[in-house]
């Protein structure tokens, strides 16, 4: 079956450290990846997408490269912040049509000023 | 261009009791679909609505049901809930033709006792 797996957290780090949370996935046919951000007592806000292998999604910093070799959607950012510190979703969607997606099970980021 | 509004935001209900939560899409969206985030878990797809019809299911009892109105609103109906149901309520619209992403409302947190 379709299945995402994240790293597990909470992820610890001093501001302006480089980040990277690994996601991998497992799916049949040809998913759609995203990553999406949950700061505390809020819904999910998408942060990032990518539709086909090879696309790179970016935003706000952020980015994340569609790897289908490695069935990977690794979030990287360069210099994190404070204001970083939220929970992160890694998920795909492979039913065209609709809008069914599948869940990581989130990555905590503590950014420490 | 208003976004995605739950009601309420939080509610307590007794074991065995019924609960309506209340989604108002996007404006211009004509899908909306439903996820269940329990804590410290990542969200899970319950159903989706489109054209007043569900057209996906996730692993969820028939107990849990939905409407979608012709204004593009829609309701969550759960019946005889159970100590499991307590969760965070996710309700994201979205436009069939459009997007691939899914815009995510800020939830219904509900606590059953």
């Amino acid at each position: 079956g379709n299945s995402v797996t994240q790293m597990e957290g909470p992820v610890t780090l001093s501001e302006e450290a480089f980040l990277t949370i690994n996601c991998t996935y497992t799916a049949t046919g040809y998913p759609s990846l995203f990553w999406y951000v949950q700061y505390p007592g809020e819904g999910l806000q998408l942060l990032l997408k990518a539709t086909k292998a090879d696309d790179k999604g970016s935003n706000k910093g952020f980015e994340a490269t569609y790897r289908k070799e490695t069935t990977s959607f690794h979030l990287e950012k360069g210099s994190v912040q404070v204001s970083d510190s939220a929970v992160y979703f890694c998920a795909l969607s492979v039913d065209s049509g609709t809008y069914k997606y599948i869940f990581g099970t989130g990555t905590r980021l503590k950014v420490l000023a | 261009e208003t976004g995605v509004t739950q009601s309420p935001t939080h509610l307590i209900k007794t074991r065995g009791q019924q609960v309506t939560l209340r989604c108002s899409s996007q404006s211009g969206h004509n899908t909306v679909s439903w996820y269940q985030q329990a804590l410290g878990q990542g969200p899970q797809f319950i159903f989706q609505y489109y054209r007043e019809e569900e057209n996906g299911r996730g692993n969820f009892p028939p107990r849990f049901s939905g409407l979608q109105f012709p204004n593009y609103s829609s309701e969550l109906n759960v019946n005889a809930l159970e100590l499991d149901d307590s969760a965070l309520y996710l309700c994201a619209s979205s436009k069939v033709g459009g997007n691939t992403e899914a815009f995510f409302g800020q939830g219904t947190r509900l606590t059953v006792v």
